[in-house]
């Protein structure tokens, strides 16, 4: 069974940094990209960022360009966010999604239950 | 930036009846197009990719269908648990993976 498990959301002050973390099991992590997606507050699904499965690949969002870093550790079957310079507007549950294969583009077909950041002075 | 979308924002519909969403894009995706169900405080969850195949698991009454710039999902028959908010994503042209804004289906 598939299992996607985010934890490292909370609190923050704007221009603060935190680093989400995505434990993956139930299938083989170094085949898949993963993405990490985003879910303001009552609003919509924004995607944030992809790594491919060697994680030689990363791709972002304009709006995180700069700020975010996507990475994973394949030994431990994890996927990160590390998140910089955090603003209000990035308060958000932010899920990971896995790809159901080795290409980088495409939907998702499982997603972790989510962490919530808030980002509020 | 490939912009999509979802009309109507919100759906109401009786259990048992048909529910049609749509969904556009702002130029052609081709087939390169997924729809998720999310339920309130509940992870999305992906029904259809590639624009009309099911995922595993989900059920005949759902079904998606068009290509390019116009696409539709639909519940044959609509069951309790089928009310939810649907999203459409584009992945032919990225970054960026895009979204449509969402329909609400709800209880008529």
């Amino acid at each position: 069974e598939v299992q996607l498990l985010e934890s490292g959301g909370g609190l923050v002050q704007p221009g603060g940094s935190l680093r989400l973390s995505c434990v993956a099991s139930g299938f083989t992590f170094s085949n898949s990209a993963m993405s990490w997606v985003r879910q303001a507050p009552g609003k919509g699904l924004e995607w944030v960022s992809t790594i491919s499965g060697s994680g030689g690949s990363t791709y972002y969002a304009e709006s995180v360009k700069g700020r975010f870093t996507i990475s994973r550790d394949n030994s431990e079957n994890t996927l990160y966010l590390q998140m910089n310079s955090l603003r209000a507007e990035d308060t958000a549950v932010y899920y990971c999604a896995k790809r159901p294969g080795i290409t980088v583009a495409g939907h998702w077909d499982f997603w972790g239950q989510g962490t919530l950041v808030t980002v509020s002075s | 930036e490939i912009v999509m979308t979802q009309s109507p924002a919100t759906l109401s519909v009786s259990p048992g009846e048909r529910a049609t969403l749509s969904c556009r894009a702002s130029q052609s995706v081709s087939n390169n197009l997924a729809w998720y169900q999310q339920k309130p405080g509940q992870a999305p969850r992906l029904l259809i990719y590639g624009a009309s195949i099911r995922a595993t698991g989900i059920p005949a009454r759902f079904s998606g269908s068009g290509s390019g710039t116009e696409f539709t999902l639909t519940i044959s028959i609509l069951q309790s648990e089928d009310f939810a908010v649907y999203y459409c994503q584009q992945y032919k042209n990225w970054p960026p993976l895009t979204f449509g804004g969402g329909t609400k289906v709800e209880i008529k």
